[in-house]
């Protein structure tokens, strides 16, 4: 079964300054989906960005950007000019072609005004 | 106009008791899915139903049933509930197949006395 590794149970990061959270997973399947979720306070669960593994291009949503490295199966995620409302956990999440979806243990994001 | 709508959102109960949360989507998605996250956050998918048929079945108790009456519900329903099973329980859907990302209820929080 596929596995989800992330490494940084926490991270802080000024306010208007940029951070990497860090992903990697465990695959032997060719062809399958990567998301980074958001989960606030709130514990509503948020599509941040996504990712095909047959793409080349990295993802970018607005200060949201991917850097996708297949063959290293790494998929962390980069904010940039962070803001307070970016506090929140942050889940890397994988998906297999058949559906079968399977998280990071998740990366606490603490922004600092 | 909620897209995935659980419901309670929370739930207080005995041990020993049957319970139920109902889960309904108005996406038009194809695929539903139950998961389980634990008080330290992690994020584990129990079920996923694909036009109501059962595709994903982790290794869940069989005091977790899940029942989907048709593509726009899927309902779990827990016997004999345990001290185990506090937890924050989501729903989420999508369509079966493609790189589209599943979207989440707001959860409901199960607490057990």
């Amino acid at each position: 079964a596929q596995t989800v590794t992330q490494s940084q149970p926490e991270m802080s990061v000024q306010e208007a300054e940029t951070v990497t959270l860090s992903c990697t997973y465990d695959t032997s399947e060719s062809d399958y989906y990567l998301f980074w979720y958001k989960q606030p306070p709130s514990r509503q669960m948020i599509l941040v960005i996504r990712q095909e593994a047959y793409k080349q291009q990295n993802a970018t949503e607005n200060r949201f950007s991917v850097n996708f490295q297949k063959a290293a199966k790494s998929f962390s995620l980069k904010i940039s000019d962070s803001q307070l409302g970016d506090a929140a956990m942050y889940f890397c999440a994988y998906r297999s072609l058949n559906n079968d979806m399977r998280f990071g243990a998740g990366t606490r994001l603490t922004v600092k005004p | 106009d909620t897209a995935v709508s659980q419901t309670p959102k929370y739930l207080v109960t005995q041990m020993g008791n049957d319970k139920s949360i109902k889960c309904e989507q108005n996406l038009g998605h194809d695929t539903m899915y139950w998961y389980k996250q634990d008080s330290k956050k992690f994020l584990k998918i129990m079920f996923s139903y694909n036009n109501k048929e059962l595709i994903i079945n982790e290794t869940v108790p069989n005091r977790f049933s899940p029942k989907s009456p048709d593509k726009a519900h899927l309902n779990l329903h827990i016997n004999s509930l345990e001290l185990g099973d506090s937890a924050v329980y989501f729903c989420a859907s999508s369509h079966g197949r493609g790189h589209q990302p599943q979207h989440f209820g707001d959860g409901t929080r199960l607490s057990i006395l």
